[in-house]
């Protein structure tokens, strides 16, 4: 089976940087994915990571370590609309297309 | 920019009673999701389907649920008869293919309250 534990609130300040880990425990792994959900909306495509190192996408990038089984979003320049949940995501097995979500991290961006 | 739709945006029903979710997903995707988030958790997988039939579907997805793609563009999730913990919003995504880097695309969910 899977799991994704990730910390379940984190505060930061706007214009700063924050950095949300996520650590998997998967029977197979077939990338790492990060999604943003703004209450009451959608899940919505972030960013992925195959390989080891560090992908990055305008303000946001997404890194992963395999043998650490352990990633990363960092939220850079933080702006208030960065308030959001944001959820890792695992694909459930080989040959799977279903998405497996963590427990989500609730980002609250502050003045 | 192409979306995925659901309808209807909010629903409330009996307990017992059954519910027909709707979804268009986005028009040249082949792979269609279900997925459902309780209130303040996390968002749990439901079902796939590929090609007319299910491809997966998690253990959630009983006897009570379906999944139906009736025409060319509409995908349904009937649940027969709603018990009190059917109570979720219920996400409907797809994706152009899969595995690996495929992004699945969300809809923006159907509130399901049953009272």
């Amino acid at each position: 089976g899977q799991s994704l534990e990730q910390p379940s609130e984190v505060t930061a300040v706007e214009g700063a940087i924050v950095q949300i880990n996520c650590t998997y425990q998967t029977s197979g792994f077939y990338g790492l994915s990060w999604y943003q959900q703004h209450d009451g909306g959608a899940p919505t495509f972030l960013s992925y990571n195959a390989l080891d190192g560090l992908e990055e996408t305008g303000r946001f990038s997404s890194f992963l370590s395999r043998s650490d089984s352990y990633g990363y979003l960092l939220l850079q320049e933080l702006q208030m609309k960065d308030s959001a949940s944001y959820f890792c995501a695992v694909r459930a097995g080989a040959g799977a297309n279903n998405l497996f979500f963590g427990t989500g991290t609730r980002l609250t961006v502050i003045p | 920019e192409p979306e995925v739709t659901q309808t209807p945006s909010h629903q409330v029903t009996q307990m017992g009673q059954e519910v027909i979710l709707r979804c268009v997903p986005i028009s040249n995707h082949l792979y269609f999701y279900w997925y459902r988030q309780i209130l303040g958790q996390k968002v749990e997988f439901l079902v796939s389907f590929y090609n007319n039939e299910i491809s997966e579907k998690s253990e959630i997805f009983d006897d009570q649920f379906s999944v139906e793609r009736p025409d060319g563009s509409n995908f349904t999730l009937k649940i027969r008869s709603t018990k009190l913990e059917d109570s979720a919003m219920y996400f409907c995504a797809s994706s152009e293919t899969s595995g690996g880097q495929e992004t699945q695309y969300f809809g923006p969910g159907t509130r399901l309250l049953v009272l």
